[in-house]
């Protein structure tokens, strides 16, 4: 069984740029979450995605997007980047849009200059 | 609302000794209750869960933790700390509304171990 996957680890952008990370989904499951960790915080839920579809948001401007794709796997797009978006960036899935257990990938390290 | 809060951003213990690691929940509803540990520049990993079968509930690593709603805490323990066991832990709340579920962490308790 994989384990939820993220690419890539490391990322470096400037300011207004835009970024794409990417997530896939263990085995199985058909539901994506994004968090942002910020440093020495806890992670922060941006957004779920259940079935290629949003269904939940949390308090993150419009210029944090997301995709799901068929295969369940998923994308964060985040336009015109600030630096206070410098952060780990967390996908997690599960396999159901309420189950209540969420299984984490090893993130991706944005670094906005 | 469902918040957790962790009592204390860092503690050290000796190799050996009882690991306590504090975690207070508010829900006006029974809550799903969650320990995560994050080992340095890693993602995430679950190390156990309270979904009220049972008060105390066994995760992984030798880690427990006690579901006490008297006193509206989750506060994890292990008997005798190992040098492995040094990393971020947080504890977490499960938020369900009717489309969707998300994890409120707490801050994190950093962990360390000394020889």
């Amino acid at each position: 069984e994989t384990g939820v996957t993220q690419s890539p680890t490391h990322l470096i952008k400037t300011r207004g740029q835009q970024v794409t990370l990417r997530c896939s989904s263990q085995s199985g499951h058909n539901t994506v979450s994004w968090y942002q960790q910020a440093l020495g915080q806890g992670p922060q839920f941006i957004f779920q995605y259940y079935r290629e579809e949003e269904n939940g948001r949390g308090n993150f401007p419009p210029r944090f997007s997301g995709l799901q794709f068929p295969n369940y796997s998923s994308e964060l797009n985040v336009n015109a980047l600030e630096l206070d978006d410098s952060a780990l960036y967390l996908c997690a899935s599960s396999p159901g849009q309420l189950t209540d257990t969420q299984y984490f990938g090893p993130g991706t390290r944005l670094t906005v200059l | 609302a469902q918040s957790v809060t962790q009592l204390g951003s860092h503690v050290s213990v000796s190799e050996g000794a009882l690991v306590l690691l504090r975690c207070n929940y508010s829900s006006s509803v029974p809550p799903y209750l969650f320990w995560y540990v994050q080992y340095p520049n890693q993602g995430l990993q679950l190390l156990l869960k309270y979904t009220s079968a049972a008060t105390l509930v066994k995760g992984i690593n030798g880690f427990e933790a006690e579901f006490k709603k008297s006193e509206t805490s989750f506060h994890l323990t292990k008997p005798s700390a190992h040098m492995s066991d040094a990393a971020e832990y947080f504890c977490a709340v499960s938020r369900t509304s009717s489309s969707a579920s998300k994890i409120i962490f707490g801050s994190g308790t950093r962990l360390s171990i000394r020889p």
